[in-house]
């Protein structure tokens, strides 16, 4: 049981690159989310989806575009990579929903220089 | 004030004893209450959530809630070097995210 993976789980860009982070989950959750961990600011919620093709913006969505064509992956695009958007993003999952128990991937550390 | 306040520690406790993490927020409102364990360099993992004031017991957890003075409790009974770790706390704010507070650092010492 796989869970939820992301990929890759490392990546190096360089500032104005587009980036593309993976995430797959294997439970059929209709709840996904993006989250980066800053030091200082602690999780904060990017994007979220409900479902396909259905989702809305967190708490720091500029920069970020998000895509959920099928319930399984849910891509989160940095479209210009910026100096700040350096941190560890981290994907989850909820059966339940948004403000219900949410299961997390190991992660993707970002760096953009 | 910020809206899910955890001391960011470290804690430190000797092996044996009960570990004692605190959050405290700030919206009345707020329903559904989270504990998650990170270990450093890994990713948050769900320990315990909690709806109803009271206490609530898992194995070696418990969650304390006390939406009339807005703080809820994780202790950790007969605590071991395994559990050393950051605790996050996680709420949901104004009924439209989880919010999750900055984490305490505790370290169990053998």
């Amino acid at each position: 049981d796989a869970g939820i993976t992301q990929s890759p789980r490392y990546k190096i860009t360089e500032t104005g690159r587009q980036v593309t982070l993976m995430c797959h989950q294997t439970w059929s959750h209709s709840y996904m989310f993006w989250y980066r961990q800053d030091l200082g600011h602690g999780l904060r919620l990017i994007y979220y989806s409900a479902a396909a093709d259905i989702t809305d913006k967190g708490e720091v969505p500029d920069g970020y575009v998000v895509s959920r064509s099928k319930t399984e992956n849910f891509p989160l695009t940095l479209e210009s990579a910026t100096r700040s958007q350096t941190s560890v993003y981290f994907c989850a999952s909820s059966v339940r929903g948004l403000l219900y128990e949410q299961y997390f991937g190991p992660g993707t550390r970002l760096t953009v220089t | 004030q910020k809206e899910v306040e955890q001391n960011s520690g470290p804690l430190s406790v000797p092996e044996g004893a009960i570990a004692s993490l605190n959050c405290t927020y700030s919206d009345r409102g707020s329903q559904s209450f989270f504990w998650y364990r990170q270990y450093s360099g890994k990713s948050p993992e769900l320990i315990m959530f909690i709806y109803s004031n009271g206490d609530k017991e898992d194995g070696r957890f418990t969650a304390q809630l006390n939406k009339a003075s807005q703080y809820v409790s994780l202790l950790i009974r007969d605590s071991q070097p395994s559990d050393s770790a950051t605790y996050l706390c996680a709420l949901d704010n104004a009924g439209n995210m989880l919010t999750f507070g900055g984490g305490t650092r505790l370290m169990v010492k053998p």
